[in-house]
Formats: C-alpha cells, structure tokens, sequence
C-alpha cells in the first residue's frame, strides 16, 4: 500500500541533542512538507521541498534543517538551538508542486525533549 | 499575523443535525482551499477541498462553500455521525510564479457530536 510513514512514533530526547526525525513516502510525489503542530496552535510549516535536492524555508524554519537526497525522504533535524522543540511534527507530502492537490499526512511524531 | 482563522475553538452538534464549521481569511492570493480532519495523535486526512473559481463543492455529506468577496468559507456536515468528531483543520494556498507554497493552516475547530 501507498502512504507516507513518519518513525518512530514517540521519541524522548535531552535537552542540548540534536534528533532526526524520519519521513518516507512511496507515493511518488515530488513535493514534501514538515508541520508542527502545538495545541492551540494549528499547523505551522517548517521547511517544504518542491522536488528533490531542493529545499525551502517555511514560516518557523529557525532551529531546524532538512535533507532532500532522495524523492522518496525528506528528514528533518531538530537542533539544539531550537528553544521549544518539544512538540507533535507532522510530515506531508503532495503530488506534484504548483497544481491544486491536497497532501497526505504521516502518522505523526510526538517529540519531546526533557 | 494570522491569514487563516477559525475563530470557534470547538462545536458541539446533535447527531443527525447539521454541522457548520466557519473559516475565513485574509489573504487575497489564496485560491485553493481545504479541509482536513484530524483524530488525536494522528496525521490529518484530506476530506474536501474547493478552487476559488467555484462557490460549492459536494461530496456525500460534506459540502464546502466559499464566499470570496467575504473571503470566508465554511464547511457543512449533513447528517453529523458521532465519528465526526474531531479536529477540523481549514487550509489554504496560493499559487503565484508557476509554483505555490505550503498549506496554511487555521487553528482547528474540535467539532463533538452529541447522541
């Protein structure tokens, strides 16, 4: 089956450690999209990449980085200079860049850092 | 600034009513719009979307309209099911320069159904 996977799930990290988060999708879609979600909050875009090798700033970039080497994974780093880094991140992925499509979500990570 | 609202926090609708959730914004460029559903500690699911050419869009029981000069659009379930409770999510997106840019997200309305 089709679909995009977020892992793992839950993570518990350190404050002052730097964590990945990994995204996989096997849809073939070009465009993917890092989210975070606090309560209260909404969904806040980090980084996007339009097709692989390429990639974005979104609204909350600072604190984060991201890696586009392959189509089908767009990893995001959480670094120690995020100040609140303990959060639900959603990863999302379309199908193609510049064409009216919704995209479709990952599961979720819930991160939180103590 | 904020340039996707959802101004009610949470809803609580009679199942078999109708539920009416409301979004508006405030950004001109936007022409594409969506909805998500969303289930605690899941990734949202795309339910509904519409372009800004039209002013309806149907598909079952869910139907979305938009008013463009008002620059608002709601979301109407038709009959509400107790397994539409959840976190509705409005989203937008504006394509400019022969590429578009990532969804812009309302806060969310936690729609419950009432038996």
């Amino acid at each position: 089956d089709g679909g995009i996977t977020q892992s793992p799930k839950y993570l518990f990290r350190k404050e002052g450690q730097n964590v990945t988060l990994s995204c996989e999708q096997n849809l073939n879609h070009d465009a993917m999209y890092w989210y975070r979600q606090d309560p209260g909050q909404g969904l806040r875009l980090i980084y996007y990449s339009q097709i692989v090798n390429d990639f974005q700033k979104g609204d909350i970039a600072e604190g984060y980085s991201v890696s586009r080497e392959k189509k089908e994974s767009f990893p995001l780093t959480v670094t120690s200079a995020q100040k609140n880094p303990t959060a639900f991140y959603l990863c999302a992925s379309s199908r193609a860049w510049g064409m009216n499509t919704e995209a479709f979500f990952g599961q979720g990570t819930r991160l939180t850092v103590v | 600034d904020q340039q996707v609202k959802q101004n009610s926090p949470s809803l609580s609708v009679q199942e078999g009513r109708i539920s009416i959730l409301n979004c508006d914004y405030t950004n001109s460029m936007f022409d594409y719009f969506l909805w998500y559903k969303k289930y605690p500690a899941e990734g949202p699911t795309f339910l509904i979307s519409i372009s800004s050419i039209k002013d309806k869009n149907e598909d079952g029981r869910f139907t979305v309209f938009l008013n463009k000069s008002a620059k608002h659009l709601s979301l109407h379930i038709v009959p509400s099911q107790p397994g539409d409770s959840a976190v509705y999510f409005c989203a937008a997106l504006t394509h400019s320069g022969g590429g578009a840019d990532g969804l812009t997200f309302g806060k969310g309305t936690h729609l419950i159904i009432q038996p």
